[in-house]
């Protein structure tokens, strides 16, 4: 069984386009993440997410935004695509953040987003 | 904040020869979880092994050892009679305790070859 999936594997759209990239987590965590990527392989926190509140980073556009249907689910929709959002995103699941015990973040296989 | 500095880019050894890589990290906090991620060829983000900042015991599984050294901030990973198999990404992170729901903090990685 797959602990954290994400859909689609690969995405290719044209620039200005609206995307959305779907996360789901069997683990029974409440905290969810979403990375980004970028071509180098540098790997920078976007969001994360629990059931009483989301942490932007201040360095993400507000094109993105994440929506959370359920606590085994944090989608990411991103409007008006640039060519610079292309890279590959990858959504990761812990369990209670605080806990002493479990914090560490299990990645989906992530997401390849190319911005024509 | 947090920083991690992983100095090596690339490492390549021949198969069968030990390698460490170095992970150096800074932060204020005094409770805080150091990690290392395994990014192979097919693109995922492997755990593979967590440690907090009050237990600086040496870790070894298999061929992987990690010594985590507060004193110097270090946080290395040698890899003992290499495999082509290992050839991959390999990040080292850092997340504090109770810090909110702040995500990883990711080096940016030591690519590492092993030729047969």
């Amino acid at each position: 069984d797959t602990a954290v999936s994400q859909t689609p594997k690969y995405l290719v759209t044209q620039m200005g386009n609206d995307k959305s990239i779907k996360c789901e987590q069997n683990l029974g965590h409440d905290t969810m993440y979403w990375y980004k990527q970028d071509s180098k392989k540098f790997l920078k926190i976007m969001f994360s997410y629990n059931n009483k509140e989301l942490i932007i980073n201040e360095t993400v556009p507000n094109r993105f935004s994440p929506k959370s249907p359920d606590k085994a689910h944090l989608n990411l929709h991103i409007n008006s695509l640039e060519l610079g959002d292309s890279a590959v995103y990858f959504c990761a699941s812990s369990q209670e953040v605080g806990s002493a015990t479990q914090e560490t973040q299990y990645f989906g296989p992530g997401t390849r987003l190319l911005v024509l | 904040a947090q920083k991690v500095t992983q100095a090596q880019t690339e490492i390549s050894v021949v198969e069968k020869e030990d390698v460490t890589l170095d992970c150096v990290y800074e932060t204020r906090d005094t409770t805080y979880y150091l990690f290392w991620y395994k990014q192979p060829p097919s693109g995922e983000l492997v755990f593979l092994i967590r440690r907090n900042s009050f237990d600086e015991q040496n870790e070894i599984s298999g061929r992987y050892s990690w010594n985590f050294q507060k004193s110097t901030s270090s946080f290395n990973f040698t890899i003992t009679a290499s495999q082509v198999v290992d050839s991959a990404v390999y990040f080292c992170a850092l997340t504090v305790v109770g810090g909110g729901a702040d995500g990883l903090t990711f080096g940016k990685g030591t690519h590492l070859i092993i030729q047969p």
